[in-house]
């Protein structure tokens, strides 16, 4: 079957770092990605990781290992705006299947 | 550039009456399209994708359907509503290239059977 693992929910305060990781066992593999959704609203597209290591986009920064079926989005400096949940997710075929975690609800607190 | 847009935002159907989500991208061609569904507090389910005019594969056996009469347009219906179909319904496309990297959404539309 196809798995793709991520914590239910993380708390953390604002100013600090959160580490969200993902694990996966998908049938194919062309990318990996993460999107932030707030409540209510659709995901937005926040990172991708096709080969081994670390994307850094600001205070944002993505890591895969292939090899291992893991990959991490880990958010520095927290804001109060970036409590959403954060979705991992597998693009398994080469044209554009993409397969969803349930999502990561993380909580800023003051 | 590029822009999806669904609607209806939202909806509240009785069980057992029909429903009609659209679903229109703007600005590029041939996209791959695709329906999700999130239930409350889970994941994104899919439901449908499109590679081209016509062609729908199924992910999941339920009682909705969907299709693609012109290239940038794509309808999720049902014939008869069940309960269990209310949620957070969900289009995206994708470039039709296997080199594309991401998948964009609609802004969604929220369905309630009652």
């Amino acid at each position: 079957g196809q798995n793709i693992d991520q914590p239910t929910e993380m708390t953390a305060t604002e100013g600090a770092i959160v580490q969200i990781n993902c694990t996966y066992q998908t049938s194919g593999f062309n990318g990996l990605f993460w999107y932030q959704q707030h409540a209510g609203e659709a995901p937005t597209f926040l990172s991708y990781n096709v080969l081994d290591g670390l994307e850094e986009k600001g205070r944002f920064s993505s890591f895969l290992s292939r090899s291992k079926g893991y990959s991490y989005l880990l958010l520095k400096e927290l804001q109060m705006k970036d409590s959403a949940s954060y979705l991992c997710a597998v693009k398994s075929d080469s044209w554009g299947k993409f397969q969803f975690g349930a999502g990561t609800q993380v909580v800023v607190t003051p | 550039s590029q822009t999806i847009h669904q609607w209806p935002a939202t909806l509240v159907q009785p069980v057992g009456s029909p429903l009609s989500l659209e679903c229109t991208v703007e600005g590029t061609s041939n996209p791959n399209l695709y329906w999700y569904r999130q239930a409350a507090g889970r994941g994104l389910q899919l439901l449908f994708y499109s590679v081209g005019i016509g062609q729908i594969s199924s992910e999941v056996p339920q009682n909705l359907s969907a299709s693609r009469p012109q290239d940038r347009q794509f309808i999720l219906s049902s014939k008869k509503l069940l309960l269990s179909d209310s949620g957070f319904y969900l289009c995206a496309w994708t470039t039709g290239d296997p080199s594309g990297n991401t998948i964009y959404f609609g802004e969604g539309s929220w369905l309630t059977v009652v």
